[in-house]
């Protein structure tokens, strides 16, 4: 079955930049989302087809993809940017898969 | 403004039944895709099933199939899913999402006794 792979903590100063990995465990054939989901509230897209930004979403949000991984860069992360974040991806344009999610820790 | 609202959540025995419901207003209803979401206490997002702009075609994550149907009206613009036998390990905040970009603010289900 078709899987997304991110690591479950990552963590920052304010200031620095985060990364947060997404592996897909085939060849790229579908562009991948990443939603910010903050506790008792809903997910939120921030990124989609790999690196496009939605309206809204502050420029130090950004993403890139190479062979089978998509990454979720937070250039000079903020404390209000400490969340849970999910990569997600169609699964032959049809079905969708979430990764596990990446807490996200700013401190 | 796209909004999403569900309902339809509450508490249910294991398989029995409940039919959620999610009403929608800020686009065009009958242009999206539209699917549910679900996250199981202290849990990752799970994807459930989703349905084409005109119903004719439907997805299913393996675990639902056979248990619960997705559904729109789109003279309503309203989703469905309507969940039989239903298990403890569908208990859940089900998010109704449009075009994989929009998402309510969830309606809980739980299963139990």
């Amino acid at each position: 079955s078709y899987e997304l792979t991110q690591p479950s903590s990552v963590s920052v100063s304010p200031g620095q930049t985060a990364r947060i990995t997404c592996s897909r465990d085939e060849l790229a054939k579908q562009y991948a989302r990443w939603f910010q989901q903050k506790p008792g509230q809903a997910p939120v897209l921030v990124m989609y087809k790999d690196s496009e930004r939605p309206s809204g979403i502050p420029e130090r949000f950004s993403g890139s993809s190479s062979g089978t991984t998509v990454t979720l860069t937070i250039s000079g992360a903020q404390v209000e940017d400490e969340a849970e974040y999910y990569c997600f991806s169609a699964v032959d344009n049809n079905r969708g898969v979430f990764g596990g999610g990446t807490k996200l820790t700013v401190l | 403004e796209v909004q999403l609202v569900e309902s339809g959540g509450g508490l249910v025995q294991p398989g029995g039944s409940l039919r959620l419901s999610c009403a929608a207003s800020g686009f065009i209803f009958s242009r999206y895709w539209m699917t549910w979401v679900r996250q199981a206490p202290g849990k990752g997002l799970e994807w459930v099933a989703n349905i084409k702009q005109d119903g004719s075609e439907k997805y299913y994550m393996d675990s639902v199939k056979g248990r619960f149907t997705i559904s729109r009206d789109n003279a309503k613009n309203s989703l469905y899913l309507q969940m039989n036998s239903l298990r403890a390990d569908d208990t859940a905040v089900y998010y109704c999402v449009a075009y994989n970009t929009y998402w309510g603010q969830g309606t809980l289900v739980t299963v139990s006794s």
